[in-house]
C-alpha cells in the first residue's frame, strides 16, 4: 500500500519563484492536511481539508494556497517563495471515525535561497 | 487553537535508563496522539488516547492521559538506541475533521 505520497522529496527555489507540492492518498480518507516543520517549532498546520471541495486555514496559512483537487489529492502552492518558507513540509490524511490516526507522507524538504 | 507544550525540549539518557516526556494543554484534550520521528524521516504513529485516565502500552513505551484530560505523559522503560528521535504529541477534537495541532517536540538521544 502506498499510503500518503508526496512529491517532490527535495526542492530548491530562488526567492520569488513559485511551485506546487503534490500530495495523494489511496486510503479513501476524507481529511487531508499540510504541515510545516521547522527546527524547535514542531509541526505547524498550514491548511487542511475536511472533504473534497472544502479547505480551511491552519496556524500559518500566509504565503500559501491549497487545492483539494479530488478526494485523493491535496496540493500546496507557494506563489512567490520566500526564504522564511524554507522548511520540511508534511502532508497527512485521516479517516473520520473514532480511530482517527493521522497518516503522514515522507515529507518534502524545501530550500528557498 | 489547541496549544500544546512539551517538556523537556531535549533529553539525553544513557541506554537502559527510564525517561518521561510530558505534553500539557490549557484546554481539554479530546484526542491525544503520540508520534515518533526519526531524524530526517517521516512520522510514525505510536499511540492515541481519548479517555481521561486512559493508559496504553506498546513494547517499552507507555502513554497516559490524566483524568482531567489536559496532560499526557510518555514513558520509556529501559531506553535503547532505537528509541532515539523526536517525539511529538498532537491533539484535536474527534469526529469530523478539525485542526489537529502538535507540540514543539522532544528530541531524545540515547547514549551507549
Amino acid at each position: 500500500n502506498a499510503g500518503v505520497t508526496q512529491t517532490p522529496k527535495f526542492q530548491v527555489l530562488k526567492t520569488g519563484q513559485s511551485m506546487t507540492l503534490q500530495c495523494a492518498q489511496d486510503m479513501n480518507h476524507n481529511s487531508m492536511y499540510w504541515y510545516r516543520q521547522d527546527p524547535g517549532m514542531g509541526l505547524r498546520l498550514i491548511y487542511y481539508s475536511a472533504s473534497e471541495g472544502t479547505t480551511d486555514k491552519g496556524e500559518v496559512p500566509n504565503g500559501y494556497n491549497v487545492s483539494r483537487l479530488n478526494k485523493r489529492e491535496f496540493s500546496l502552492r507557494l506563489e512567490s517563495a520566500a526564504p522564511s518558507q524554507t522548511s520540511v513540509y508534511f502532508c497527512a490524511s485521516r479517516l473520520d471515525t473514532l480511530r482517527e490516526k493521522l497518516f503522514f507522507g515522507s515529507g518534502t524538504q524545501l530550500s528557498v535561497l | 487553537s489547541q496549544e500544546l507544550e512539551q517538556s523537556p525540549q531535549s533529553l539525553i539518557v544513557q541506554e537502559g535508563k527510564n525517561l518521561t516526556i510530558n505534553c500539557t494543554s490549557s484546554k481539554t484534550l479530546y484526542g491525544l496522539y503520540w508520534y515518533k520521528q526519526k531524524y530526517g524521516e517521516g512520522l510514525i504513529f505510536l499511540m492515541m488516547l481519548q479517555k481521561g485516565g486512559e493508559e496504553k502500552s506498546h513494547e517499552k513505551i507507555t502513554a497516559k492521559l490524566d483524568e482531567k484530560k489536559q496532560q499526557s505523559s510518555l514513558h520509556i522503560t529501559a531506553s535503547q538506541p532505537s528509541h532515539a528521535g523526536i517525539y511529538l504529541c498532537g491533539a484535536g477534537p474527534t469526529g469530523t475533521a478539525s485542526k489537529l495541532t502538535f507540540g514543539t517536540g522532544t528530541r531524545l538521544q540515547v547514549t551507549l
